[in-house]
């Protein structure tokens, strides 16, 4: 899991606060997907984006969370004003270009609200 | 509503002896499954993968088994060992749906080996 890169790994926000994480991806690869997982359940996927370009985001909630990924830098999964609900461990992936092969995964951002 | 399901939340076995974990799908466009496996705080990582023209793929120690007329599919780790001790999820896509990065992942099954 050392390839994707996710920082922090425990943030901790207070209802309100924006929470910002980060992913980097594997060395070639150019497509990232986060991925959302809540007590006791699987991943749930929220978004995919490429390069400077948002390709699938049918996943995310439809206000306060927002994604992208620059054409330089890590991609950023932004949650504003936090809820309780919003507590969740959030796990990015990268995939090289083209179909096919696995998604892997980094070790996850584990959000808490208080 | 779950497309992919994991009805055993718990499974354990002894050492050297057979693992076999079980999933579910629903949706008939599912046509590439992956494994992954789980530890405590860490991140999913990725087993084995079978794409829906085959029945069998194999790896070292571990093979997925595909029925696609039952919509069934199956891990098996053949010997256990207690390092295999972790959750594991089964995962689905529709490849040739082009919606192929969307993994529709079950609830997981955590695996316990004893030695």
């Amino acid at each position: 899991n050392a390839g994707v890169m996710q920082n922090p790994r425990h943030l901790v926000r207070r209802r309100g606060q924006e929470a910002r994480l980060r992913c980097s991806p594997m060395k070639g690869h150019s497509h990232v997907y986060w991925y959302r997982q809540l007590p006791e359940e699987g991943l749930k996927f929220m978004v995919y984006l490429q390069k400077e370009n948002i390709i699938d985001e049918s996943g995310m909630p439809k206000e306060r969370f927002s994604a992208e990924f620059p054409k330089e830098g890590p991609s950023i999964l932004r949650i504003q004003q936090v809820v309780r609900g919003d507590s969740a461990a959030y796990f990015c992936a990268s995939s090289p270009p083209g179909q096919g092969g696995p998604q892997h995964f980094g070790d996850g951002t584990r959000l808490s609200i208080l | 509503d779950q497309q992919v399901k994991q009805n055993s939340p718990s499974l354990s076995v002894q050492e050297g002896r057979i693992s076999i974990l079980n999933c579910d799908y629903t949706n008939s466009m599912f046509d590439y499954f992956l494994w992954y496996k789980k530890y405590p705080a860490e991140g999913p990582t990725f087993l084995i993968s079978i794409s829906s023209i085959k029945d069998k793929n194999e790896d070292g120690r571990f093979t997925v088994f595909l029925n696609k007329s039952a919509k069934h599919l199956s891990l098996h780790i053949v010997p256990s060992q207690p390092g295999d001790s972790a959750v594991y999820f089964c995962a689905a896509s529709a490849l040739s749906g082009g919606s192929n990065y969307k993994l529709t992942f079950g609830k997981g099954t955590l695996l316990t080996v004893n030695p």
